[in-house]
């Protein structure tokens, strides 16, 4: 099946940095990435939506300043939250859409922020 | 996307075929029900997904009602290993994963 990695899986950070998380799809392409935060107990829920080569959609409450989204090809996508925040400590995970199987959408390991 | 109601938590004896229910009333015709896992600090996991007809693969068979408003996942003989958050979508093709509380299923030995 599809596979999807993150890097890193997990990572701490002092309040005030920046931290990056790469998604990559390993064995298809992806057009359309997505990327989900989850809180301690609660569900994934979705921050933004990223096609390749253009800007990414952000849902509701999402600070697109903050969480830097960059879509710069077919198998990569790329967040950055900046300027962090011990409230921005989360499992960050991302999901790819195989430009081949519109329908199919699979997730990575995803990534453990913690700021301290 | 319609909206999906499960139970918080279930238990299920290990061995014990466990049968996670998923209401989903506002279903419409061309919306598909998904099936994804969660074990703890892990990715989701695709399991199963159907339109109209029960699906079964290696890992679960799925039964859709007649009217489509609810489904059933069955895991047919659980482990210890399927102790996870079950989260059942309904969803258009094509349109992006969204997912509610899920269940806890908890499989005791």
């Amino acid at each position: 099946g599809a596979v999807v990695s993150q890097h890193p899986s997990w990572v701490i950070c002092k309040s005030g940095t920046s931290v990056k998380i790469e998604c990559r799809s390993l064995d298809f392409q992806a057009t359309t990435m997505f990327w989900y935060r989850q809180f301690p107990k609660q569900s994934l829920m979705l921050m933004a939506t990223s096609n390749e080569g253009s800007k990414a959609t952000y849902e509701q409450g999402v600070e697109k300043d903050k969480f830097l989204i960059n879509h710069a090809s077919l198998t990569l996508s790329t967040l950055t939250v900046t300027s962090a925040h011990p409230e921005d400590s989360s499992f960050y995970i991302c999901s790819a859409r195989d430009q081949g199987r519109a329908y199919e959408q699979y997730f990575g390991p995803g990534t453990r922020l913690t700021v301290t | 996307d319609a909206k999906t109601t499960q139970p918080p938590s279930m238990d299920c004896a290990e061995g014990r075929a466990a049968n996670l229910p998923c209401n989903h009333s506002t279903i419409s015709g061309n919306e598909y029900v998904y099936w994804y896992r969660q074990i703890h600090s892990q990715g989701p996991q695709y399991i199963i997904h159907g339109l109209k007809n029960n699906e079964t693969n290696e890992m679960a068979s799925l039964i859709i009602t007649e009217d489509r408003k609810s489904s059933t996942l069955i895991l047919p003989h659980a482990t210890l290993r399927d102790t996870a958050v079950y989260y059942c979508i309904v969803r258009v093709l094509d349109n992006d994963m969204r997912f509610g509380a899920g269940t806890r299923l908890t499989v005791k030995p």
